[in-house]
């Protein structure tokens, strides 16, 4: 089956680091990839949509400049926390769908990164 | 935003015993997915129902979907321990296949 790799699985850093997680499709080529945001005991918040070749579409309220989304290929997009803060503690969790523009498609997620922010 | 609520949000039983989460959604759609989640874990995709469908069955798994009361539902049968995990549904409003929107989900326990 389709598999969606996430990396790394947990970050703990300092405060003001830049955090890079990258999410790539194994077996297959995803023109789109999701990210989520997961706070505990809460459902998942999408917070953008990664197109390849395209800048990516961000949700109402969550910073462009601070969420950096890259889709340089078929198969990996990257999310970077740019100068983290403790608020940006939080389970960011990648999907992608197989094909652009196909609706009745499962999603495939990643197992998901906990960032940690001191 | 989010699209739907779960209910119950948590939910307690014993092995065997049958586990049924609902999901009420605001707009219309295209489909609708559950989820499981383990803690801590990504989302494992289970089951999609779509628009035209009122029914629909995967191994222990049973999904209705009543688009007239914009609601869903999941059923779990002879549940097990390893059922535990939180559940989500999730819709797909859009034909051209743009990102889900989840619901808050429902905690399951299982107990043996």
């Amino acid at each position: 089956g389709a598999v969606v790799s996430q990396h790394p699985s947990r970050v703990i850093c300092k405060s003001g680091t830049s955090v890079k997680i990258e999410c790539r499709s194994l077996d297959f080529q995803a023109t789109t990839m999701f990210w989520y945001r997961q706070f505990p005991k809460q459902s998942l918040m999408l917070m953008a949509t990664s197109n390849e070749g395209s800048k990516a579409t961000y949700e109402q309220g969550v910073e462009k400049d601070k969420f950096l989304i890259n889709h340089a290929s078929l198969t990996l997009s990257t999310l970077t926390v740019t100068s983290a803060h403790p608020e940006d503690s939080s389970f960011y969790i990648c999907s992608a769908r197989k094909l652009r523009g196909k609706s009745n498609q499962p999603q495939h997620f990643g197992d998901g990164t906990r960032l940690s922010i001191l | 935003s989010q699209q739907g609520e779960e209910d119950p949000q948590a939910l307690s039983i014993q092995e065997g015993e049958n586990a049924t989460m609902n999901c009420s959604y605001k707009t219309s759609i295209n489909n609708l997915q559950w989820y499981r989640q383990n803690s801590g874990r990504g989302l494992v995709h289970l089951i999609l129902i779509r628009s035209n469908e009122r029914e629909k069955h995967s191994g222990r798994l049973r999904v209705t979907l009543d688009t007239s009361k914009k609601s869903s539902s999941l059923l779990i049968t002879a549940s097990r321990a390893a059922d535990t995990a939180s559940y989500f549904c999730a819709t797909d409003w859009s034909q051209a296949g743009t990102a889900l929107i989840f619901g808050k989900g429902t905690t399951l326990s299982v107990s043996s």
